[in-house]
């Protein structure tokens, strides 16, 4: 069974930082790539962006909106992707979702972890 | 950027009644190349995190039941559930992976 599942959420003052982990079981890491998503209390689904595979090349995508502040890796020998969050703003509070990437496609997002709640206050 | 918009925001449906969601795209999604609709639809329940339900417009994922149904191309597409369940009370999001950033359209709320 595909799971994925996210840690590192908490409470952190306005401009620090944070990193978020998941963990994924059930198929073979290296070869997905991995996305992330945020959900605002009572919001939409945003997209933050993903990290491909290492045969694609591993390389990330992002969401305008983050692109200077956050940063996605991955340590396939751990079988662990990163969400890495600097200068943290209250407009970050939100659900943060790991989630795979379909085979089928980029951008289709196939098996998402249960969240992880990120609250930015001071 | 490619704008989702879904209709109606919310919708209520009586027990074994059909509900109708729709979704249209700023930009056709349809690729020419091998002619697929690049949108998909999922479903949110209360505190749970989304389930991908259809694919390529019309597809759907194993274990979806098939009172779920997917049609529409190009800019508009709908979400059919064809007799409504208890269980189904969510919210439906669509999204388009046609181009990068991927988009969703803001949710409709289904209730019973």
């Amino acid at each position: 069974e595909v799971q994925l599942v996210e840690s590192g959420g908490g409470l952190v003052q306005p401009g620090r930082s944070l990193r978020l982990s998941c963990s994924p079981s059930g198929f073979t890491f290296g070869d997905y790539a991995v996305g992330w998503f945020r959900q605002a209390p009572g919001k939409g689904l945003e997209w933050l962006g993903f990290i491909r595979s290492k045969t694609y090349g591993g390389a990330p995508e992002y969401a305008a909106s983050v692109k200077d502040r956050f940063t996605i890796s991955r340590d396939d020998s751990k079988s662990i992707a990163f969400l890495q969050m600097n200068s943290l703003k209250s407009e970050d509070t939100a659900i943060y979702y790991c989630t795979r990437v379909s085979s089928v496609a980029t951008d289709l997002y196939d098996y998402w972890g249960q969240g992880t709640l990120v609250t930015v206050s001071s | 950027d490619i704008v989702m918009t879904q209709s109606p925001d919310s919708l209520a449906v009586s027990l074994g009644e059909r509900a109708t969601v729709n979704c249209k795209s700023s930009q056709s999604v349809l690729y020419s190349s091998n002619n697929k609709n690049y949108l998909a639809w999922y479903q949110q329940k209360p505190g749970q995190a989304p389930k991908l339900l259809i694919s390529w417009a019309s597809t759907r994922e194993s274990g979806v039941p098939d009172r779920f149904s997917g049609s529409g191309s190009a800019t508009d597409f709908t979400l059919t559930i064809s007799s409504l369940q208890a269980e189904d009370v969510a919210l439906y999001y669509c999204q388009q992976y046609y181009a990068t950033p991927t988009t969703f359209g803001q949710g409709t709320r289904l209730e019973i």
